[in-house]
């Protein structure tokens, strides 16, 4: 079956440290990737996506890149600030396959201390 | 478009309640999503609507859960009679090429 794996948490970093969290998936059919982020008392926002292989989706400085190759989508952000600690989940969408909806990984809370 | 929009935000109840969770989706989408949020498990798809028309249900944990999309602009889940270990925050998502949640329901049942 489908099924997304991203990095455990919880990450604590420092402010202006380089980011990583990996996200690895399985699926079958047409997968279509993304990054979602929960702050505190919110629901989800959409942070990026990618819609085809070697695509980088970017926005508010984090990238990801869509490797089919490897069946990756690690999010980066070269220089990390307070504002962006939060839960990151992972997540695909798979056309193709049986299930039409979103599938999310268990999310990586991240901690930024000043 | 105010976006997904939940009703109430905070729920406390009494064990063995009915609880009815609202949901109104960004018009136009055509998918509805509803989610529950604890720390132990994570984000879990409960049930996903698409035309009004209850697509996958699998996620739905047990009978006392039930889900309704009578017209495109309203959904509601309902659980009856509640449990201590349904507390949790449910969120509601529509889509079109992308999910939009809306800001969640925190439940809590004691």
């Amino acid at each position: 079956g489908n099924s997304v794996t991203q990095m455990e948490g919880p990450v604590t970093l420092s402010e202006e440290a380089f980011l990583t969290i990996n996200c690895t998936y399985t699926a079958t059919g047409y997968p279509s990737p993304f990054w979602y982020v929960q702050y505190p008392g919110e629901g989800l926002q959409l942070l990026l996506k990618a819609t085809k292989a070697d695509d980088k989706g970017s926005n508010k400085g984090f990238e990801a890149t869509y490797r089919k190759e490897t069946t990756s989508f690690h999010l980066e952000k070269g220089s990390v600030q307070v504002s962006d600690s939060a839960v990151y989940f992972c997540a695909l969408r798979n056309y193709g396959g049986s299930q039409g909806n979103l599938i999310f990984g268990k999310g990586t809370k991240l901690s930024v201390k000043p | 478009d105010a976006g997904v929009i939940q009703s109430p935000r905070h729920e406390v109840t009494e064990m063995g309640q009915e609880v009815t969770l609202r949901c109104k989706p960004i018009s136009g989408h055509n998918s509805l999503f509803w989610y529950r949020q604890t720390m132990m498990r994570g984000l879990e798809l409960l049930i996903y609507f698409n035309n009004n028309v209850p697509i996958d249900d699998s996620g739905m944990p047990e009978d006392r859960f039930s889900a309704k999309m009578p017209n495109a602009s309203f959904s509601t889940l309902k659980i009856q009679p509640s449990e201590p270990r349904d507390s949790a925050v449910y969120f509601c998502a529509s889509r079109d090429s992308e999910a939009f949640f809306g800001q969640g329901t925190r439940l809590t049942v004691v």
